[in-house]
């Protein structure tokens, strides 16, 4: 079955360290974004991409970077892990349209 | 003024009732809606979408938008235990492209 899978489900890093979240999804969907979650603000887009070598600014983008070589991967790459960075992170999917479908989501720690 | 604002509750209804939660939009030509359910622990799930004024009924579930009040409704009639969960309205903002705009979502609670 086709499918969206974070990894990994759970990450503690230390502060300054450079920490990447993968996302894979195999529906073959052009459109994918990361979010991230806390309580009190909901879930905020970070970055999202509509195709291959396109990449785009959402309203938390500070402190993260993606890239897309593929249409399958969307790695999240946070440079220099600070704690304000502890949360939870969804990436997301959709084909043309705008109905997105989640992943299992990552809990990441910054000690 | 938030750009989609939800009570955040708890809203209680006791079980085999209906339960109603509600969300508003600041932006008057928004054109997607989507309602997405969120187990604690879990990622948010679609239950519904719904693109027209009036109402869209899919199983217990009914999706109402009114876009002249700038509106949408989830409707859950026969509550169960197991819709107890954050419900989670989301936008299409003008010029948004395909991306979602979320509330903080409404907490629901299903009592026996």
């Amino acid at each position: 079955d086709a499918e969206i899978t974070q990894s990994p489900r759970h990450k503690i890093t230390e502060t300054g360290r450079q920490v990447t979240l993968a996302c894979h999804q195999t529906w073959n969907h052009n459109n994918m974004f990361w979010y991230r979650q806390d309580l009190g603000h909901g879930l905020r887009l970070i970055h999202y991409s509509y195709g291959v070598q396109d990449t785009n600014k959402g309203e938390v983008s500070d402190g993260y970077s993606v890239s897309r070589s593929n249409t399958e991967d969307l790695p999240l790459t946070l440079e220099s892990a600070a704690s304000s960075q502890t949360s939870v992170y969804f990436c997301a999917s959709s084909d043309s349209g705008d109905t997105q479908y989640f992943g299992p989501g990552t809990r990441l720690t910054v000690l | 003024q938030k750009e989609v604002e939800q009570n955040s509750g708890p809203l209680s209804v006791p079980e085999g009732a209906i339960a109603s939660l509600n969300c508003t939009y600041s932006d008057r030509g928004s054109q997607s809606f989507f309602w997405y359910r969120q187990y604690s622990g879990k990622s948010p799930e679609l239950i519904m979408f719904i693109y027209s004024n009036g109402d869209k009924e899919d199983g217990r579930f009914t999706a109402q938008l009114n876009k002249a009040s700038q509106y949408v409704s989830l409707l859950i009639r026969d509550s169960q235990p197991s819709d107890s969960a954050t419900y989670l309205c989301a936008v299409v903002l003008t010029g948004g492209g395909n991306k979602l705009t979320f509330g903080t979502g409404t907490q629901l609670k299903v009592e026996l």
